[in-house]
């Protein structure tokens, strides 16, 4: 299994620009995530799908779309990328939403980490 | 929703055993406790879960008290590569009854030769 993998790992844009950060996992998880983490910070949870065709805004939504075709994969789309976007992005899956209640394990990928200037 | 406090910043040395302790007030009844890792460009990467007492797997130790309102993070004999951030979490439903994983700011760990 290759696990949660995400691409690409940097990426420089302009302000206004807009683009897609890839997520894909294969291990039949049924939720996915997005986070955000700033320097120094925790992570911030952006929006999250817990399973195809569902999604849900997390903590700090605004500038980003997602959506969740398949199982597999759960693209985040920057709209218009602002200086205030600059950060690493990390997409998680799990077998559940409920990871906290049921004991499931999350699941991380390596990051994107994304330049806005 | 729940929140977690952590101190920010832990030293020690290598071969001595460390203790992070986390408390989480607001905790619901069922809910389990996760700890988790993460050096540098790197994603995080799960170490231990509880529900109540004690929990240990190969890396580390989970001390949680009856009342669940704080957890203890056991790394014993660390080693420079335990140096990271180690964060603790727990879950809670939001106002839109959507449940959410609560990440706080973790606990940067310093091992020192």
């Amino acid at each position: 299994n290759a696990g949660v993998t995400q691409t690409p790992k940097f990426q420089v844009l302009k302000t206004g620009q807009s683009m897609t950060l890839q997520c894909a996992q294969d291990m039949n998880h049924e939720y996915m995530s997005w986070y955000r983490q700033d320097p120094g910070m925790g992570l911030r949870l952006i929006h999250y799908s817990v399973g195809a065709g569902i999604t849900d805004q997390g903590e700090v939504p605004n500038g980003y779309n997602v959506s969740r075709s398949t199982t597999e994969d759960f693209p985040l789309r920057l709209l218009s990328a602002a200086p205030s976007q600059t950060s690493v992005y990390f997409c998680a899956s799990s077998y559940s939403g409920l990871a906290g209640r049921f004991g499931y394990e999350q699941y991380f990928g390596p990051g994107t980490r994304l330049t806005v200037t | 929703l729940a929140k977690t406090t952590q101190p920010i910043s832990m030293d020690s040395y290598e071969g001595q055993e460390v203790n992070i302790t986390c408390s989480h007030n607001n905790i619901a009844t069922n809910d389990y406790i996760t700890w988790y890792q993460q050096f540098p460009s790197q994603g995080p990467r799960f170490i231990i879960q509880g529900y109540k007492t004690k929990v240990t797997n190969e890396v580390a130790s989970l001390f949680i008290p009856a009342d669940r309102k704080s957890s203890t993070l056991s790394l014993p004999r660390v080693s420079l590569s335990d140096t990271a951030v180690y964060y603790c979490l727990v879950g809670d439903f939001d106002m839109d009854s959507s449940y959410k994983l609560i990440f706080g700011s973790g606990t940067r760990l310093l091992v020192r030769p």
